[in-house]
C-alpha cells in the first residue's frame, strides 16, 4: 500500500461528456502528478501540481485540467471526452523537496469512453 | 524525440533462475533512473532506483546496472519467484525536473513453475 487513494476505480462515459477523477496523496506529500496509461503502454505524464499550482505539463491538450487543494488532494478533469481518452489514469504523490523523482502511485481510475 | 525503450516485449523464465530485463534510454540529460513493477490491476510499484553517479546498486534480490556510455539500464532479479510475474517499466528523469518521469513501454515477465 502506497497511501495514495484514487476514486472512482472504474467508470464508463460517452464521447463528449466530462469526467472528474480524484486523488488523495500520501500523508506529508505536497506534490501530486497525474499520468495516463493506455492499454499495453507505459504511463504518460499529464501534469503535476505543487502548492495548488500546476508545476509542469506533458503533451496533453487544454481539455485536460486539474486542481490541487490545500490538503494536497487533487482532481483531474477531462472535458469533451474522446474515445482515445480510454485509459488507466494514475495519480502519484511525492515530496517535491526530495528531488529524487520517487513517486508513490495509486491503483488508478480505469476510464472507458464509448 | 527523447524516449525510453525496452528491447523485448516479453520474458519467460524458470522459477529459481535469474532474470535480466534491459532498457535503453536516449536522453543524455537524465540523471535518475527507476525501475517499477506493475501487477495486473494495480499502479506501478517502486522497485529500485539509481543515480547517474553510480553504475550499480543492489537491493533485496534485485540489482540495477547503469551504463551511461551506451545509455543502457538493466534490472537483475535473483532467484525469480512466481510473485515476480508482472510488467516491468524503466523510467528516467532529470533530478528536480518536477519529478516528471518518462516511462518505457514495459516488458512482461512470466515465471514458469
Amino acid at each position: 500500500e502506497t497511501g495514495v487513494t484514487q476514486s472512482p476505480t472504474h467508470l464508463i462515459k460517452t464521447r463528449g461528456q466530462q469526467v472528474t477523477l480524484r486523488c488523495s496523496s500520501q500523508s506529508g506529500h505536497n506534490t501530486v502528478s497525474w499520468y495516463q496509461q493506455a492499454l499495453g503502454q507505459g504511463p504518460q505524464f499529464i501534469f503535476q501540481y505543487y502548492r495548488e499550482e500546476e508545476n509542469g505539463r506533458g503533451n496533453f491538450p487544454p481539455r485536460f485540467s486539474g486542481l490541487q487543494f490545500p490538503n494536497y488532494s487533487s482532481e483531474l478533469n477531462v472535458n469533451a471526452l474522446e474515445l482515445d481518452d480510454s485509459a488507466l489514469y494514475l495519480c502519484a504523490s511525492s515530496l517535491q523537496l526530495a528531488g529524487t523523482g520517487e513517486l508513490f502511485f495509486g491503483e488508478g481510475s480505469r476510464l472507458t469512453v464509448l | 524525440g527523447e524516449s525510453v525503450g525496452l528491447h523485448l516485449p516479453t520474458l519467460s523464465v524458470q522459477e529459481g533462475d535469474n532474470s535480466i530485463i534491459n532498457c535503453a534510454y536516449s536522453n543524455s540529460a537524465s540523471d535518475y533512473f527507476i525501475w517499477y513493477k506493475q501487477e495486473s490491476g494495480k499502479g506501478p510499484q517502486f522497485i529500485i532506483d539509481i543515480r547517474s553517479n553510480m553504475d550499480k546498486r543492489q537491493g533485496q534480490r534485485v540489482t540495477v546496472l547503469l551504463n551511461k556510455t551506451v545509455k543502457h539500464l538493466s534490472l537483475q532479479i535473483a532467484a525469480t519467484q512466481p510473485g515476480d510475474s508482472a510488467v516491468y517499466f524503466c523510467a528516467e528523469t532529470i533530478s528536480g525536473a518536477n519529478s516528471k518521469l518518462t516511462f518505457g513501454k514495459g516488458i512482461t515477465l512470466s515465471v514458469r513453475p
